[in-house]
């Protein structure tokens, strides 16, 4: 399968401990993004990178959370001391670089990685 | 920022009805427009895109969408719905110029269900 990876699948802590996913995106892709989505709502966007440089973060995201791309390749995705507020799933996505006809923003998401915090 | 509301959280249908699952959106420039489906279990996966020319777009399994731009609309049909369109449906905006993070900014979702 070639598409975006994250592993793990699911993570069940408890509170304060630290929990570490990761992303491996489509390799032709430069651009990774991770989003949050809890239930009954739609991704929130969390952070961004092109290649190994992170470019955006969200103010959602706390100083608890820490992302990095070290080699421009994977992505991985830390929380601090977590919380029960931080209970949702962790969604990777990859995409080509913008501009050109065929490059219109469309993000290959990974099938997530589910935090649950006790 | 740019925003995107979806009225319906719930549809429930039956098989061969048509569907219409409203979105708007709210930014001031040019945007290219999306919508994501994520069937049970699954990740989500593009149904369909606009980002110039003809408004009406067409995406997979018979799904098409309309831009009305005056209405900052992206409204997505299906003349006939089946069981296996059972899914969380999408509605998503990026800026068109690219600039910056140019993440796409999501709708809360419509939860499709389809009943035999």
């Amino acid at each position: 399968d070639t598409g975006v990876s994250q592993d793990p699948r699911h993570k069940i802590t408890k509170r304060g401990q630290n929990v570490t996913f990761r992303c491996d995106p489509i390799s032709e892709h430069n651009r990774l993004y991770w989003y949050r989505q809890t239930l009954g709502q739609g991704p929130e966007f969390l952070t961004y990178f092109q290649n190994e440089a992170q470019l955006e973060k969200s103010r959602l995201l706390s100083d608890r959370f820490s992302a990095e791309r070290p080699k421009g390749s994977f992505s991985t995705l830390e929380i601090q001391r977590t919380e029960q507020g931080d209970s949702a799933m962790y969604l990777c996505a990859s995409s080509l670089p913008r501009g050109g006809y065929a490059n219109t923003g469309e993000l290959f998401f990974g099938e997530g990685s589910r935090l649950t915090v006790l | 920022a740019q925003s995107v509301s979806q009225h319906n959280h719930h549809v429930i249908l039956s098989e061969a009805a048509s569907l219409e699952l409203g979105c708007n959106y709210s930014y001031g420039g040019t945007v290219n427009l999306f919508w994501y489906v994520q069937y049970p279990g699954q990740h989500l996966q593009l149904l369909l895109k606009y980002f110039s020319g003809d408004p009406l777009v067409k995406g997979i399994k018979g799904f098409e969408a309309e831009f009305i731009k005056s209405k900052f609309s992206f409204n997505l049909r299906k003349p006939s719905v089946q069981w296996s369109d059972t899914a969380e449906y999408f509605c998503a905006v990026t800026p068109y110029s690219g600039g910056g993070a140019d993440g796409l900014t999501f709708g809360k979702g419509t939860h499709l269900i389809i009943q035999p």
